[in-house]
């Protein structure tokens, strides 16, 4: 099956830098989603990215479909940015493969 | 806005009881999906469906069963509940044509 590696698995921020997370997976996908999972456990869909570069605010998603990479750029963090970032792959309406996720903080 | 919801947020049961943890998604969507997510093992596929009445296993079934009646609703059910399915269970749901996911808030059960 489709293997997904984020890196890096944890990362600690001063507010208001910026930073960037990234995701690798193993065959080519036509899915591609970047997930936050607050503290109460919820995942909030960032990205729906199986390629090309998208924005939302401070946060931007570029997928590169044929290298097998995305990336999530945050800029300008904020302490409400902490909290566990999931990338998940998947081939059509298949089931989606989740990465191990970034666990980010971010500190006042 | 796509609403997924699930029925309990945090539920306590009992070794050896039956649960039923239900899920409602809003869009008309076709699929289905009952995830967990546990520390250090991350989030599992349990089961899904494609569209009513039907049903696929996913990584781990094991333990588990699902019921699809209605398009909007898909359940899981613990036959036997064990302390080994203490977990965060997940469901997300998806259009046909358009893939994108989307999740309810979770249900955190506890098993004693």
């Amino acid at each position: 099956g489709i293997q997904v590696e984020q890196s890096p698995p944890d990362l600690i921020l001063q507010e208001g830098a910026n930073s960037t997370l990234r995701c690798n997976f193993s065959d080519s996908v036509n899915n591609l989603q970047w997930f936050h999972q607050n503290p109460w456990g919820q995942l909030i869909n960032l990205f729906y990215i199986p390629s090309g570069t998208k924005q939302n605010g401070r946060l931007s998603a570029t997928t590169v479909a044929t290298e097998r990479y995305s990336l999530l750029y945050i800029s300008s963090s904020q302490t409400t940015d902490s909290g566990v970032y999931f990338c998940a792959v998947g081939q059509g309406n298949t089931p989606l493969v989740f990465g191990k996720g970034t666990r980010l903080s971010v500190i006042a | 806005d796509v609403k997924v919801t699930q029925s309990s947020r945090y539920l306590v049961k009992r070794t050896g009881e039956k649960v039923f943890l239900e899920c409602v998604q809003d869009m008309d969507h076709e699929n289905m999906f009952w995830y967990r997510q546990d520390p250090g093992l991350g989030l599992r596929l349990i089961y899904f469906s494609y569209d009513v009445k039907m049903k696929e296993k996913g990584d781990i079934p094991e333990g588990y069963s699902v019921s699809r009646e209605k398009k909007e609703r898909f359940s899981l059910i613990l036959e036997s509940a064990s302390t080994n399915q203490t977990s965060m269970y997940l469901c997300a749901s998806c259009s046909g044509g358009d893939y994108e996911q989307y999740f309810g808030p979770g249900t955190r059960l506890t098993v004693t």
